[in-house]
């Protein structure tokens, strides 16, 4: 069973801090990675995506992929109260690259 | 842009109705996703049509009716629901997949359903 773990949360941290989530995932084959960031009532919008091995940098947002070690982060530098939200991690392989493997999400708060 | 639009917004029907869900990309997608989504849990694949052919269908049941008219339209066709069957609605397009990776998936705004 090919399974996307995250801490549930949540994770509460100061405005302005450095929030850090955190995905790991149980098949090696994996090659496409992504961020979603959902408000509640509202669908997923997608924050990052990932293909290689390294740190992918957008704005305020880094994703850092390491295929050996099978996992996926993402830091939310100077985090927002608007930042709060619940954030899913998602990864394809290459047995199936139209179906994402979602994990359970982990829940942001971010105080001000 | 990276929009796509799903109507209704809302949608209660009891069970013996039939309605329609609506979805429209104009990003030049050619695959396009229904999922269905309940509270605290992560969108659940239904079905996926890759160049307006159905490719994926994860074992939904039958009162669930999908149907792709042209590479910007997806409906989904709702018929005998149950009250468990009450969720968000998701669709979501992306390039077509490559063979070495996956393309983003973007999500609509969603419908949210409601079966009494």
């Amino acid at each position: 069973q090919k399974e996307v773990e995250q801490n549930s949360g949540p994770l509460s941290v100061p405005e302005g801090a450095i929030a850090s989530l955190n995905c790991t995932y149980s098949d090696r084959v994996s090659q496409s990675f992504f961020w979603y960031r959902q408000y509640s009532g509202k669908s997923p919008e997608l924050i990052m995506s990932i293909y290689s091995n390294g740190d992918k940098e957008d704005g305020r947002f880094t994703a850092q992929l390491n295929k050996a070690s099978q996992y996926v982060s993402l830091l939310i530098r100077d985090s927002q109260p608007s930042d709060s939200a619940t954030y899913l991690c998602a990864v394809t392989n290459a047995g199936n690259n139209r179906k994402l493997i979602w994990g359970l999400g982990t829940s942001l708060a971010v105080n001000p | 842009d990276t929009e796509v639009t799903q109507t209704p917004k809302h949608l209660v029907m009891g069970m013996t109705n039939k309605k329609s869900l609506k979805c429209e990309q104009h990003m030049g997608h050619r695959a396009m996703y229904w999922y269905k989504q309940k509270a605290k849990k992560p969108p659940e694949l239904m079905f996926v049509y890759s160049y307006e052919k159905l490719s994926i269908n994860e074992s939904v049941p039958s009162r669930f009716s999908p149907e792709c008219p042209n590479s910007s339209l997806l409906n989904l066709h709702l018929h005998a629901l149950q009250p468990e069957d009450s969720a968000l609605y998701l669709c979501a397009s992306s390039l077509s997949p490559a063979r070495d990776r996956a393309h983003e998936q973007y999500f609509g705004p969603g419908t949210r359903l409601t079966v009494t």
